[in-house]
């Protein structure tokens, strides 16, 4: 079956720009999470959602960062006014129930590049 | 507040070699135990987890860990590398509520040499 998707895989944008990151989590799954990966790091955990619930946002960085998921389904990661240290590779990742012992699936990630 | 640290940011092996990944956690809860794989350009897969049965683990690709509560310790080891385990290694703990995200290391990098 289809995996954890991710779109854009790549984006560049330049410094003020705002962007939006989509994931699309596999069919059913409750649980929804977003991480940021710098360069040569381990993934940092940015946000969760119990389906259309945003339950935790404490690892977001700033106000500039906004997740949603609407519809319990599909999310969105948007940045505003983007600055150079938001350069990170973007995973989502989807669980089929709540609970810390669920394996997490990932997606491939979007590289995010701010000029 | 958990934590975890991966001891050895690099490691390299021969093929046909053991390989030993070091990971120590630390946590005020019982927690989760996960060792992830990560090769270029691709998210990150599941190899293993403890989720406080079997104290060793045995994953894909003959990977096992082995949950040490007394040492705070979940080693990632393999009897004989392949060339196609060269990948980044991650150790990451959870707690075990709803919506317990995963507390990554800082990774592994694993090298192996024909």
């Amino acid at each position: 079956g289809a995996g954890v998707s991710q779109s854009p895989r790549y984006k560049v944008a330049k410094r003020g720009q705002d962007v939006a990151l989509r994931c699309d989590p596999i069919s059913g799954h409750v649980s929804l999470f977003w991480y940021q990966q710098a360069l040569g790091q381990g993934p940092e955990f940015l946000t969760y959602f119990q389906n259309e619930a945003q339950l935790d946002k404490s690892g977001l960085p700033s106000d500039r960062f906004f997740a949603e998921r609407p519809e319990g389904s599909v999310s969105t990661l948007k940045i505003q006014r983007t600055q150079q240290e938001d350069s990170a590779v973007y995973l989502c990742a989807s669980s089929l129930q709540a609970g810390g012992y669920n394996e997490q699936f990932f997606g491939p990630g979007t590289r995010l590049t701010v000029l | 507040a958990q934590s975890v640290t991966q001891l050895g940011s690099h490691v390299s092996v021969s093929e046909g070699a053991l390989v030993l990944l070091r990971c120590n956690y630390s946590s005020s809860v019982p927690p989760y135990l996960f060792w992830y794989v990560q090769y270029p350009n691709q998210g990150l897969q599941l190899l293993l987890k403890y989720t406080s049965a079997a104290t060793l683990v045995k994953g894909i690709n003959d990977f096992e860990a082995e949950f040490k509560k007394s040492e705070t310790s979940f080693h990632l080891t393999k009897p004989s590398a392949h060339m196609s385990d060269a990948a980044e290694y991650f150790c990451a703990v959870s707690g075990v509520n709803a919506g317990n995200m995963l507390t990554f290391g800082g990774g592994t990098r694993l090298m192996v040499k024909p």
